[in-house]
This record gives structure tokens, C-alpha cells and sequence, in this order.
């Protein structure tokens, strides 16, 4: 079990600039989230999948944010124009159906 | 408005010292999760709790589901610095089980 991945780590990119983060879940879990936490709060949902199809989309997923996984396996997450108050850890969590949600070390994104 | 309040936001303690951290809403639960973070990581699952006035214990740790499953506690008995972390809890809204609703976290600080 080799545990929810993420990649990178670290983004650090200047205002305007397109980032995209990849997220690769744990194999057998059939659902993939991600979720946004800034300095002193908790996460917060942003999207999810089961399987391939995007189910639920937060208010806070803008129209430059746009999620994929298109094999239902790994999920990219892309941010347009990136603002300064894009900086934050997203975090990306998988389960198999409504179970124990894990998550990935998260991508440290700064805008700059 | 936060749909989870967690309190204390800050908790300094020494070794040895017993603490508990509450988290509290208007809404019912499905289930709740309690998770630990350290800096620059993705949250750990410490439990889960399901059933209204559920106790489970893990080691040191006690945890606490309400009666009508709108809120739960996290007792820690002679808290020790490896314990120091933030502490996140973590509801599940509804049967779909899909979207996590978090608490702003507790910050742990154990002093040797």
C-alpha cells in the first residue's frame, strides 16, 4: 500500500501563471477528492470523483479551477491565471465508496 | 459561519498534563472523523465515530461521539511532546458520505 501521492510537493509560481498538481490514490479506491487548507484553517472540499465522472463541485472550485481523471485512476487538479490568494496546501484524499477518506501529503502552492 | 466549531483554537500544555479538545455543531452527522496533522503533511486519520454516544479509546487518546451526533470530544491523558499537533475534526453530512465538513483545528503544543 503505497498510500495516496502527490506531486509536487512544492509549486511556487508567479501571479498569472497556469499550475497544474497531480494526485494518484491509493489503487483500489474508487473515490478521489480534493480539498484547499490555508495557514490556521481546516480543509475545505473543493470537488470529487467516483471513477472517472466529477460528482460535486464546491462554490469555491472558481472557473479557473478545473479537475480531471480521466481513467478514473490518478486526478489532476489545474489552477488559470493564478492569484495571490490561490497560495495554499490543496490536499487530495481517495476512499473506496463512502469509507475512510486518506489523504496525500498535499502540494504547497505559493503565489507570488 | 464555520459548520464545525472547534475549541480551544490554541492549547499549550505541559507533560503529563490531561486535555480535551471539543468540536461542536448544529448539524447532524453521519459520521465524524478525528485526524492529526503535522506541518507540511497531510492529515492522519486517528477515528472514526458512527453511532451517537460511541466512546472509542486509542492508547491515551478517548473519544467521544454525542448522543444526537452533533458533536464529539478528544480526551488525551498525560499528554506527552510527541502529541503535539494539529487536531482536526471532521463530519460527514447525509447518506452520500461524499464531501468531509472540517473544524479550524485545535494546535497542540506539549512542553517537555
Amino acid at each position: 500500500d503505497t498510500g495516496v501521492s502527490q506531486d509536487p510537493r512544492h509549486k511556487i509560481t508567479k501571479r498569472g501563471q497556469n499550475v497544474t498538481f497531480r494526485c494518484d490514490p491509493i489503487s483500489e479506491h474508487n473515490r478521489l477528492y480534493w480539498y484547499r487548507q490555508t495557514l490556521g484553517q481546516g480543509p475545505e472540499f473543493l470537488t470529487y470523483f467516483q471513477n472517472e465522472a466529477q460528482l460535486e463541485k464546491s462554490r469555491l472550485l472558481s472557473d479557473r479551477f478545473s479537475a480531471e481523471r480521466p481513467k478514473g485512476s490518478f486526478s489532476t487538479l489545474e489552477i488559470q491565471r493564478t492569484e495571490q490568494g490561490d497560495s495554499a496546501m490543496y490536499l487530495c484524499a481517495s476512499s473506496f465508496g463512502k469509507n475512510i477518506q486518506y489523504f496525500g501529503a498535499g502540494t504547497r502552492l505559493s503565489v507570488l | 459561519t464555520q459548520l464545525l466549531e472547534q475549541s480551544p483554537q490554541f492549547l499549550s500544555i505541559q507533560e503529563g498534563e490531561n486535555l480535551t479538545v471539543y468540536c461542536n455543531s448544529s448539524s447532524v452527522f453521519s459520521s465524524l472523523q478525528w485526524y492529526r496533522q503535522e506541518p507540511g503533511e497531510g492529515p492522519v486519520l486517528l477515528v472514526t465515530v458512527v453511532t451517537g454516544g460511541e466512546v472509542k479509546k486509542l492508547k491515551r487518546l478517548t473519544f467521544q461521539f454525542g448522543d444526537a451526533r452533533k458533536d464529539s470530544s478528544l480526551h488525551i491523558t498525560a499528554a506527552q511532546p510527541g502529541d503535539t499537533g494539529l487536531y482536526l475534526c471532521a463530519g460527514a453530512l447525509g447518506t452520500s458520505g461524499s464531501r468531509l465538513t472540517f473544524g479550524e483545528g485545535t494546535q497542540l503544543t506539549v512542553n517537555p
